[in-house]
């Protein structure tokens, strides 16, 4: 079983729409979570860390759900300049080794 | 502020060559990573190093080998380029945070292998 699982999309929503992601981990120790951006043949860039009570930042909110093994990204009101893929990364338990989903496609449209 | 410096940023070589793709980060963070992005895989983790001078497998380290002489550097090799080694090659290197670490990239290499 893969660390980190992610539905790829696409997600293509309308401008000024939600949009919510999520993203699955399956080992139950795992400490530190993220939210990476990438935009088409760039690096991953931080979004944002997700604590355990749940975090914002502007239009986007990070939440965590230990129980089910899952963290979540909402954004809302999007923005054309929105789309991107939207990478999640696991810490599982100690060590330095980040784990990556496959990431998350959205296109925002006009 | 540099941060993390990849080259080359593209490369085109052919199957049995060597190659070395270099990764210069100018914090002096201690530690540095090489990670592979294909279609499907996401980013997997090759090498990474705590230091100079110590280095640790992840989750596909075959085929490649690196070193860490200094802090700054983290030189990656192919030592014989093989068509599945074709792939956009991320540096990372981890900074400490208030409340966490994370990692940071360089903006790629993308390396061809005929």
């Amino acid at each position: 079983r893969k660390e980190v699982e992610q539905d790829p999309g696409p997600f293509n929503v309308p401008e000024g729409a939600t949009v919510a992601f999520n993203c699955t981990y399956s080992n139950s120790a795992s400490q530190s979570f993220f939210w990476y951006r990438q935009d088409c043949r760039k690096e991953p860039k931080l979004l944002m860390s997700v604590y355990s009570s749940g975090n914002e930042d502007g239009r986007f909110t990070a939440q965590l759900n230990r129980a089910s093994q899952y963290i979540s990204l909402l954004i809302r009101d999007s923005k054309l300049s929105d789309s991107a893929t939207y990478l999640c990364v696991v810490i599982p338990g100690t060590g330095n080794q980040f784990y990556f989903g496959t990431g998350t496609s959205l296109t925002v449209i006009p | 502020d540099a941060g993390i410096t990849q080259s080359p940023r593209y490369k085109i070589t052919e199957t049995g060559r060597q190659v070395t793709l270099m990764c210069h980060q100018t914090w002096s963070h201690s530690y540095m990573f090489w990670y592979r992005q294909d279609l499907g895989h996401g980013l997997r983790l090759i090498y990474y190093s705590a230091a100079a001078d110590i280095t640790d497998k992840g989750e596909v380290p075959d085929g490649y080998v690196v070193s860490r002489s200094k802090t700054e550097n983290f030189p990656l090799t192919l030592e014989s380029a093989t068509r599945s080694q074709t792939s956009v090659y991320f540096c990372a290197c981890e900074r400490t945070g208030e409340s966490t670490d994370t990692q940071y990239f360089g903006p790629g290499t993308r390396l061809t292998v005929l």
